[in-house]
């Protein structure tokens, strides 16, 4: 069964960037399409992007374009989610999935605090 | 995109039924037959309850149903039991560059 592991907390600054990591393990991993979630405190859920590994596609969220990239390292199993000019209302949890339209399996998720 | 519109809360008593509302438009619910369900408890990840409009993936209890007509979908749960007392999400696919949006969440009270 495939679990994501993201990586752990970050603090960053206004202006900077921040770079989350999602391993995965137990399954196929290339295959899939993986996407990131964010949720702000006491908001919802909000799409920010995806990519299929095994093509290195990408899409992005319109709101996000031009501030994230999503990468893949397949030899490691694991996806990257950049974002960079964070501002205070980046402040969220942020969460990677397996699938688009239907997210089966989630990481525990990132809380980026921007401060 | 605009986000797809859920109502803020909804509730009901231990055993009883109730239905999620999820309107949006023809360019996402009632283009596409992949709309999903997420359940979310306070601090955890969501979980995934329902994907292709009415599909319950493998160990998500029979008392959760998926529906669309049109641009609105819905969520019944019968039986209500307290477990089941936490925020619900509705999605879309779009076929646009943002290709997934939400609902802005409904919260269930088992009263």
């Amino acid at each position: 069964q495939v679990q994501l592991v993201q990586s752990g907390a970050e603090l960053k600054k206004p202006g900077s960037s921040v770079k989350v990591s999602c391993k995965a393990s137990g399954g196929t991993f290339s295959s899939y399409s993986i996407s990131w979630v964010r949720q702000a405190p006491g908001q919802g859920l909000e799409w920010m992007g995806g990519i299929i590994p095994i093509f290195a596609t990408t899409n992005y969220a319109q709101k996000f374009q031009g501030r994230v990239t999503i990468t893949a390292d397949e030899s490691k199993t694991t996806v990257y989610m950049e974002l960079i000019s964070l501002r205070s209302d980046d402040t969220a949890v942020y969460y990677c999935a397996r699938g688009e339209e239907d997210m089966d399996v989630w990481g525990q998720g990132t809380t980026v605090t921007v401060s | 995109q605009s986000a797809l519109t859920q109502p803020a809360s909804v509730s009901g008593s231990p055993g009883q039924s109730i239905t999620i509302s999820c309107s949006g438009s023809s360019s996402d619910i009632g283009g596409y037959n992949f709309v999903s369900w997420y359940q979310q408890h306070p601090g955890r990840a969501p979980k995934l309850m329902i994907s292709d409009v009415d599909n319950r993936p493998s160990g998500i209890s029979n008392r959760f149903s998926g529906s669309k007509s049109g641009n609105m979908a819905s969520l019944t749960i019968s039986g209500l039991q307290a477990e089941d007392e936490a925020d619900y999400y509705c999605s879309s696919y779009t076929g646009g560059t943002t290709l997934v949006i939400f609902g802005g969440g409904t919260r269930l009270t088992v009263l």
